[in-house]
């Protein structure tokens, strides 16, 4: 069973530009969430989708969107770019059945904001 | 104050050792507990989960949980340099089956167990 697929693993963006990162959850798992992780701040939750509607939403501001597609793929935008924006974001998919919290991360979208 | 504090580490250990790692939490919502391990460029991967006060035991792993204090831990017996990696405490509160992805996570120990 493939795992969580996130796309692109590395990206380089300078102030002010927009990013747009994509995640594609464990076949059969309906929900996926969006952390973001910088060494200063650790993880923090950004948001949380299930059948194509944010379920969940993290204090950041609203340059930071994401969306759900009925495949259950889902996409994070950021925009208006901001240095502080370079961290790891990470994309975790679950069944949103069984265990509350047992999530399957994928290996994250690195992003540098320069 | 962060709703979850993890002692910050780094732990450098030498193999064979016992390993205990620490977070407190304020918010006594707080239901659901797990150690998640994440190794270097990696996403994290879950370790351990309990729900309930007491001790939960996985081989070399046990994670503790004591709600009335409100302290979660994780022991590592026998450490390996296989276990090198940064641990990351989390808790979910899931209030009526509304989430289950969003979880507040400790800072992370880095963990580094030399041969």
């Amino acid at each position: 069973k493939a795992g969580v697929t996130q796309t692109p693993r590395y990206l380089i963006k300078t102030r002010g530009q927009q990013v747009t990162l994509s995640c594609s959850p464990i076949s059969g798992h309906r929900s996926v969430s969006w952390y973001q992780q910088t060494p200063g701040q650790g993880l923090q939750f950004l948001f949380e989708y299930f059948s194509e509607t944010q379920r969940n939403k993290g204090n950041f501001p609203g340059r930071f969107s994401g969306r759900q597609f009925s495949n259950s793929r889902s996409e994070m935008n950021v925009s208006t770019l901001e240095l502080g924006d370079s961290a790891l974001y990470l994309c975790a998919s679950s069944p949103w059945t069984g265990r509350p919290g047992e999530l399957f991360f994928g290996e994250g979208s690195r992003l540098t904001v320069l | 104050q962060k709703e979850v504090e993890q002692d910050p580490g780094p732990l450098s250990v030498p193999e064979g050792a016992i390993v205990s790692l620490n977070c407190t939490y304020s918010n006594s919502a707080f239901q659901y507990f797990m150690w998640y391990r994440q190794y270097s460029r990696k996403g994290p991967e879950l370790l351990m989960y309990t729900y309930s006060s007491g001790n939960k035991e996985d081989g070399r792993f046990t994670a503790q949980v004591d709600k009335s204090s409100k302290y979660i831990s994780l022991f590592i017996r026998d450490s390996q340099p296989s276990d090198s990696a940064t641990y990351l405490c989390a808790m979910s509160v899931n209030a009526g089956g509304t989430s289950y992805g969003k979880l507040t996570f400790g800072q992370g120990t880095i963990l580094t167990v030399h041969p």
